[in-house]
């Protein structure tokens, strides 16, 4: 499976600020999603990440709040947008294997906002 | 009603046992089903596909019931290190390959 890897693991952030998310993977990936995951809660679907044309956002997620960036096959980035406490959750990124459909995800970024 | 709902335990078992997880969905147009194991504090790691004759993993077990919409999976012998949460995953129509995820099934087998 494809190694997944993402920066920064945790960060602690004042609320208005921003927080980039790195994803990258060690091969080209078709398809690219990113995942949250609140406190006790299961993973919901922020948006899939397109090669070269926007995201594709989920209901109740919008391009100003989460801008999303995906120029390769093996890279993404998560922006959360003027954060607020309830915006502290783990971001995860995810790939689906080239020929499969099966995703695997990346260790994950845990944010915390004050 | 959410798109997949899973018991959420938490299941205590000794080693050696067996235990069963279900899992439901709402959509009967889903057509890939998962199982993913997450460790506190860790990400999601893929467990097993869940194929429509039912598939077979040393210990682990998953079976797919269209007709009732759920899939399950069961971990024969128990070990500590099955200690975990399982989270069951479907794919989300219209989203390609996205997955909609229970909010998954805490299992702590003890000594």
């Amino acid at each position: 499976s494809a190694v997944i890897s993402q920066k920064p693991s945790r960060d602690i952030c004042q609320r208005g600020t921003s927080l980039t998310i790195q994803c990258q993977v060690d091969s080209q990936v078709t398809m690219m999603f990113w995942y949250r995951q609140q406190p006790g809660q299961s993973l919901t679907l922020i948006a899939t990440a397109n090669q070269g044309s926007e995201a594709t956002y989920e209901s109740g997620f919008v391009i100003d709040k989460f801008p999303i960036s995906r120029p390769n096959l093996t890279f993404s980035t998560l922006t959360v947008s003027n954060l607020s406490p309830e915006d502290s959750s783990i971001y995860l990124c995810s790939v689906k294997e080239t020929g499969g459909n099966t995703q695997y995800f990346g260790p994950g970024t845990r944010l915390t906002v004050l | 009603r959410k798109e997949v709902e899973q018991d959420p335990g938490p299941f205590n078992v000794p080693e050696g046992a067996t235990v069963a997880f279900n899992c439901t969905y709402s959509n009967s147009a889903s057509q890939s089903f998962f199982w993913y194991r997450q460790d506190c504090r860790k990400e999601p790691k893929l467990l097993m596909s869940v194929y429509s004759s039912g598939n077979e993993d040393g210990r682990f077990t998953a079976q797919l019931n269209r007709a009732s919409q759920y899939i399950s999976l069961l971990i024969r012998d128990s070990k500590l290190s099955d200690s975990a949460t399982y989270l069951c995953a479907v794919n989300i129509i219209n989203s390609g390959y996205a997955l909609n995820f229970g909010k998954g099934t805490s299992l702590l087998v003890t000594p």
